[in-house]
C-alpha cells in the first residue's frame, strides 16, 4: 500500500484567508483525489487531481474557490480560498492505480476557520 | 448519480454482542471497499470486494458483496470495544475512479 503524507495536519485561520494543503505519496501514482469530511459527516469527493491539466471537479466545487495543482505523479494541492466559517473540515487526499479498485487515504488536514 | 444508503447510521452495543452494517444501492459498482475512521485521522482501508457474491474474512469482521454488485454488508462477530469507531462503506463505478460515500455508521462499543 502507499503511505501518504499530508501537511499540514491542522490549521486554524482567519475568514478571508487561504490555505494550501499538500498531499505526497511514497511512489508514483495514477489517481489522486481530493475529499472533504464536514463535521459529523461522509466523505464528499472535491476533484480529480489530473497531472499536467487541470483538475476535474465535482457539481458544487469550483476552481476558483478550491485550485488545485499536480506537477507530478507523487505530489498534489489543494487550496481553499477566501475561506469562511463554512470551510471547516477535515480535507483528505487520496491515492490510487488507474485499474485498480483500491484507494488509500492520507491521515487528513483539519481546517478550522474563524 | 449514483448512491450508496447505509445503515444504521449509529450503533451503540455491548461487548460480546453481533452487530451487522448495510450498504444499498440501485447502481452496480466495479468494486465495493470498507474504510475504519478513527477521530483525528483518515479512512483506513479495512477490505475491497470486487466479485459478485464475494465474502472476505478479516479475523471477526465479515464482508459480503451482494451478487448483483449493487449491496454489501458488513458483519462484526464478538464486539469489542477497540472496534469503535465509523465504519464508511465506498463504492467505485470503474477501476481507479473516485469513491462515492455512504453516510457512514458510528459504532460505540462499550465493555
Amino acid at each position: 500500500s502507499a503511505v501518504i503524507s499530508q501537511k499540514p495536519s491542522r490549521d486554524i485561520c482567519q475568514r478571508g484567508t487561504s490555505l494550501t494543503i499538500q498531499c505526497q505519496v511514497d511512489s508514483q501514482v495514477t489517481m489522486m483525489f481530493w475529499y472533504r469530511q464536514q463535521p459529523g459527516q461522509s466523505l464528499t469527493l472535491i476533484a480529480t487531481a489530473n497531472q499536467g491539466s487541470e483538475a476535474t471537479y465535482e457539481s458544487g466545487f469550483v476552481i476558483d474557490k478550491f485550485p488545485i495543482s499536480r506537477p507530478n505523479l507523487t505530489f498534489s494541492t489543494l487550496t481553499v480560498s477566501n475561506m469562511s466559517p463554512e470551510d471547516s473540515s477535515i480535507y483528505l487526499c487520496s491515492v490510487a492505480g488507474i485499474n485498480t479498485d483500491t484507494q488509500y487515504f492520507g491521515p487528513g488536514t483539519r481546517l478550522t476557520v474563524l | 448519480t449514483q448512491l450508496l444508503e447505509q445503515s444504521p447510521q449509529f450503533l451503540s452495543i455491548q461487548e460480546g454482542e453481533n452487530l451487522t452494517v448495510y450498504c444499498n444501492s440501485s447502481s452496480v459498482f466495479s468494486s465495493l471497499q470498507w474504510y475504519r475512521q478513527e477521530p483525528g485521522e483518515g479512512p483506513v482501508l479495512l477490505v475491497t470486494v470486487v466479485t459478485g457474491g464475494e465474502v472476505k474474512k478479516l479475523k471477526r469482521l465479515t464482508f459480503q458483496f451482494g451478487d448483483a454488485r449493487k449491496d454489501s454488508s458488513l458483519h462484526i462477530t464478538a464486539a469489542q470495544p477497540g472496534d469503535t469507531g465509523l465504519y464508511l462503506c465506498a463504492g467505485a463505478s470503474q477501476a481507479g475512479t473516485a469513491l462515492i460515500f455512504g453516510k457512514g455508521t458510528t459504532l460505540s462499543v462499550s465493555s
